[in-house]
């Protein structure tokens, strides 16, 4: 199985300012099969990037994916107040399919 | 626009049968992966397992004893049942279109408790 390590825990920023989160496997992830979603508080998660680097339909620009192998990185360039949530990778490459336990950006 | 909407029995008693429903509006539910998800009070998401419409399953080998996935076509719905609760089952459980879901249900909450 693998493990999906997401750092920091909680990343405390303020608006405007630009947010890089963490997803590190504990082996490498085929295909590069990771997505990343956002979830607030009370609601489903949202998919915001699948196979790394896709975004989907309707995600602002400011919301991009890379990484390869065993390390994947979430930017948002610039923080709007409504990007303040709990966000999760997910790999897919290989069963079982695992998230990381999620990094909380919170406004600071 | 596809919409996703779990229901079922908010309590569950400990070691029965826990079953629930996620009907889909908005299209058919054939030809799509159909995965089910949870997330226990103030943790992160685990993954149950999804089915395909032709029948094939995927599960989460530490649920897999006790889980089933499975279609309704004539209904346009997806099952879970899970088998032998504990508490450690307590959760809010989604449902979701693809094996890497798009599109969620808005979740359901599930106690094990007596």
């Amino acid at each position: 199985e693998i493990v999906l390590t997401q750092s920091p825990g909680t990343l405390s920023l303020s608006p405007g300012e630009r947010a890089t989160l963490s997803c590190r496997a504990s082996q490498s992830v085929s295909n590069n099969h990771l997505a990343w979603y956002q979830q607030k508080p009370g609601q489903a998660p949202r998919r915001l990037i699948y196979g790394a680097s896709s975004s989907d339909t309707g995600i602002p620009d400011r919301f991009s994916g890379s990484g390869s192998g065993t390390d994947f990185t979430l930017t948002i360039s610039r923080l709007e107040p409504e990007d303040f949530a709990v966000y999760y990778c997910q790999q897919y490459g290989s069963s079982p399919y695992t998230f990381g336990r999620g990094t909380k950006l919170e406004i600071k | 626009q596809v919409q996703l909407q779990e229901s079922g029995p908010g309590l569950v008693k400990p070691s029965e049968t826990l079953s629930l429903t996620c009907t889909v509006s908005g299209d058919s539910i054939s030809g799509y992966y159909w995965t089910w998800i949870r997330q226990p009070p103030g943790k992160g998401l685990e993954w149950i397992g999804y089915t395909l419409y032709s029948g094939g399953t995927n599960y989460n080998p530490s649920l897999q004893s006790r889980v089933t996935i499975s279609l309704d076509t004539s209904k346009n719905q997806i099952s879970l049942k899970l088998s032998s609760v504990t508490a450690a089952d307590t959760a809010v459980y989604y449902c979701a279109r693809s094996r890497v879901p798009d599109y969620w249900g808005q979740g359901t909450p599930v106690t094990v408790s007596s």
